[in-house]
């Protein structure tokens, strides 16, 4: 089955630099690949995806990128804010027909 | 619109009991996924349904199991509880199921909120 690995697991930024999280996945059927944001407590919110006939896709200060070639995603944010600490999951949907996540990364973004 | 609304939030139950999770998609969503998220084992798919059928399922022990009414609304249930099925057991909801993503389809999958199982 799908197998998505990410890293860092941590990232610490200072405020308004960037942070990019990358991703990688096993199952070359994969098309989607969506983003998601969980703070303390709270669901895991979608802030951006991506499908596998695009190669970016921007929104605002965060982007993602993908390389069907090599198997791999990036979430870049720019500009970082402390609003912006919190862990951000990977996710890819291939033939298993489910989302399979990647193991997470927690962001901090210092003041 | 309403989000996806998961029932109830927080529970403790004790070994050997079982317990039923209740979740409510967004109105006109006829998919729900259920998820286990853990520390360790972090989001792990447990099962989908999709017009009242599971259309899909993941590597957990027969002891979790779920349906899906006319209505769309979906429960999970875990028989014999152990105290390795602590965890936030989410819901997610979406139009036509995660497969069904297409090249510019409007099938975003949302989660609720979670519902916390302690077992002690």
């Amino acid at each position: 089955g799908e197998n998505v690995e990410q890293h860092p697991s941590t990232l610490s930024v200072q405020e308004g630099d960037s942070a990019v999280i990358k991703c990688t996945y096993s199952d070359s059927a994969s098309n989607y690949f969506p983003w998601y944001k969980q703070e303390l407590g709270k669901r895991p919110q979608l802030i951006i995806d991506i499908r596998s006939n695009v190669g970016e896709k921007k929104d605002q200060r965060i982007a993602v990128t993908l390389n069907k070639t090599a198997k791999h995603f990036s979430l870049h944010i720019t500009e970082t804010q402390p609003e912006d600490s919190a862990v951000y999951f990977c996710a890819a949907v291939g033939t298993g027909n489910m989302l399979t996540f990647g193991g997470g990364t927690r962001l901090m973004v210092k003041p | 619109k309403a989000g996806v609304t998961q029932t109830p939030r927080y529970l403790i139950k004790t070994r050997g009991q079982q317990v039923t999770l209740s979740c409510s998609p967004i109105s006109g969503h006829r998919s729900v996924s259920w998820y286990q998220q853990t520390p360790g084992q972090g989001l792990q798919f447990l099962f989908e349904y999709f017009s009242e059928t599971q259309r899909n399922k993941g590597n957990f022990p027969g002891r979790f199991s779920g349906r899906q009414f006319s209505n769309s609304r979906s429960e999970m249930n875990v028989s014999t509880l152990e105290l390795g099925d602590s965890a936030l057991y989410l819901c997610a909801s979406s139009l036509y199921g995660p497969q069904k993503q297409g090249l510019n389809s409007g099938n975003t999958i949302y989660f609720g909120e979670g519902s916390w199982l302690t077992v002690v």
